[in-house]
């Protein structure tokens, strides 16, 4: 089975910290994605990576920035957190184009 | 731009037949993917379309029609197990998935 785990399931964060969300998958999957989910908005791509030392912004880039210096971990961070990044927040890896996206538990993040 | 459409909320009755329907208007289409999501859990993968037609597998089904725009997703024989979230989600390639807002499904008894 695949596996996609995320460091954390619950975060607190003050204004202006340096947060950084985890996330591993032990398939050997090509493609990494860092996702939020907001009620109302859906899910919403932040950034993405197809390679180690690849990344590509997506759909809401601003304010996060991501690291991928090995195939199997993804790293979002979150350069100055503020309370409007308070979300659900969702790695996802599939193993190439057309290939279903497996998904992490999801990091439950507040900024206060 | 992107712009996914599906219903908010759906009501059905165990053992029943419900279709959620989606509609799409993106800029790159490599198929269109649902997604089930229960409270407090990640989605998970039920289907994925690239060509026209239907897709069949056990109690779910998917159907596209690019020319239209257009896909459902069939559950037949209800469960309250099916009490869901179910997310539609085109790819716009390297699987890149733009999401609609999703369709929140309640089976009662």
């Amino acid at each position: 089975d695949v596996k996609v785990t995320q460091s954390s399931r619950y975060l607190v964060k003050r204004t202006g910290e340096k947060v950084f969300l985890e996330c591993v998958q032990d398939m050997d999957h090509e493609n990494m994605f860092w996702y939020r989910q907001d009620p109302g908005l859906g899910l919403r791509l932040i950034y993405f990576s197809y390679d180690v030392k690849m990344k590509e912004k997506g759909d809401i880039p601003e304010g996060y920035s991501v690291s991928r210096e090995k195939k199997e971990r993804f790293s979002l961070i979150l350069e100055s957190a503020s309370t409007n990044q308070t979300s659900m927040y969702l790695c996802a890896s599939s193993l190439e184009d057309r290939a279903e996206a497996f998904f992490g538990q999801g990091t439950r993040l507040t900024v206060v | 731009g992107q712009n996914i459409d599906q219903p908010t909320e759906m009501t059905a009755t165990e053992g029943a037949i419900v279709q959620i329907n989606c509609t799409y208007q993106t800029s790159g289409f490599n198929g269109l993917f649902w997604y089930q999501q229960h409270a407090g859990e990640a989605p998970t993968f039920l289907s994925y379309n690239v060509l026209d037609g239907l897709e069949e597998k056990g109690r779910f089904s998917s159907f596209l029609s690019r020319s239209k725009g257009y896909s459902y997703l069939l559950l037949k024989e209800l469960q309250m197990k099916d009490s869901a979230s179910y997310l539609c989600a085109v790819n716009r390639g390297y699987s890149t998935l733009t999401f609609g807002k999703g369709t929140m499904l309640l089976v009662s008894p």
